[in-house]
């Protein structure tokens, strides 16, 4: 079955580089995706890759995908503080639903 | 395009009470799906609509029901209110199978005591 994990807190000055990792379990044929929370507001998808990619880049984000360890990262760069923000890992199964499962979230705080 | 609608933003029911949870789409999108997330936890999903006529349960569909009478609109229901349903509720849709993106909702926060 699929089970995403994910740290729950990470505190970074503003201009550093953030990076948020996540671990998932299942070794199907997978796309993973990264979506932003907001307060107050509903989730909304930053990127996403499939499992036969390494990396993706767009523009401040970049995604790396360890398939070997099953492990997915997302590097901001330059972090501002209106990227303080939860941050949830994502999987689906390609050839399923495609509806993802969620990690629990990361906390992204970003301070001056 | 208002994108996902949902109404309303806070309500706090009493145990036993019953309420309809509205979200509605404008994207033309076929699948709808709504959630609850807990303080801390991810999102699991409740109840998920492939299109018109078709529901069908998530991890977390005890206590709930659905219907997809339109593409538009895909309305939770909650028929007695327990504790353990205070969550916020987030609708979202897609276009279809293989479309990546989900559109949420912005939230509904419910309190039941």
């Amino acid at each position: 079955g699929e089970d995403v994990e994910q740290s729950l807190f990470l505190s970074v000055r503003e201009g550093d580089s953030s990076v948020i990792n996540c671990t998932y379990t299942d070794s199907s044929s997978t796309y993973l995706y990264w979506y932003k929370q907001e307060p107050g507001a509903g989730l909304q998808l930053l990127t996403y890759i499939f499992s036969n990619m390494d990396m993706k880049q767009d523009q401040r984000l970049t995604v790396l995908l360890n398939k070997k360890d099953k492990h997915l990262s997302l590097r901001i760069a330059d972090t501002q503080t209106g990227d303080s923000a939860i941050y949830f890992c994502a999987e689906s199964i390609k050839g399923g639903s495609y509806i993802p499962t969620f990690g629990r979230g990361t906390s992204l705080i970003v301070h001056p | 395009n208002a994108g996902v609608t949902q109404t309303p933003k806070f309500r706090i029911l009493k145990i036993g009470q019953s309420m309809t949870l509205q979200c509605a789409q404008d994207m033309n999108h076929n699948y709808m799906y709504w959630y609850r997330q807990d303080p801390g936890m991810g999102l699991k999903l409740i109840y998920y609509s492939v299109g018109a006529g078709i529901t069908d349960k998530g991890e977390v569909p005890n206590g709930y029901n659905v219907s997809r009478s339109t593409t538009e609109d895909f309305p939770l229901r909650l028929e007695l209110a327990a504790p353990s349903q205070t969550s916020v509720y987030f609708c979202a849709s897609s276009l279809g199978q293989g479309a990546h993106e989900q559109y949420f909702g912005p939230g509904t926060r419910l309190t039941v005591t």
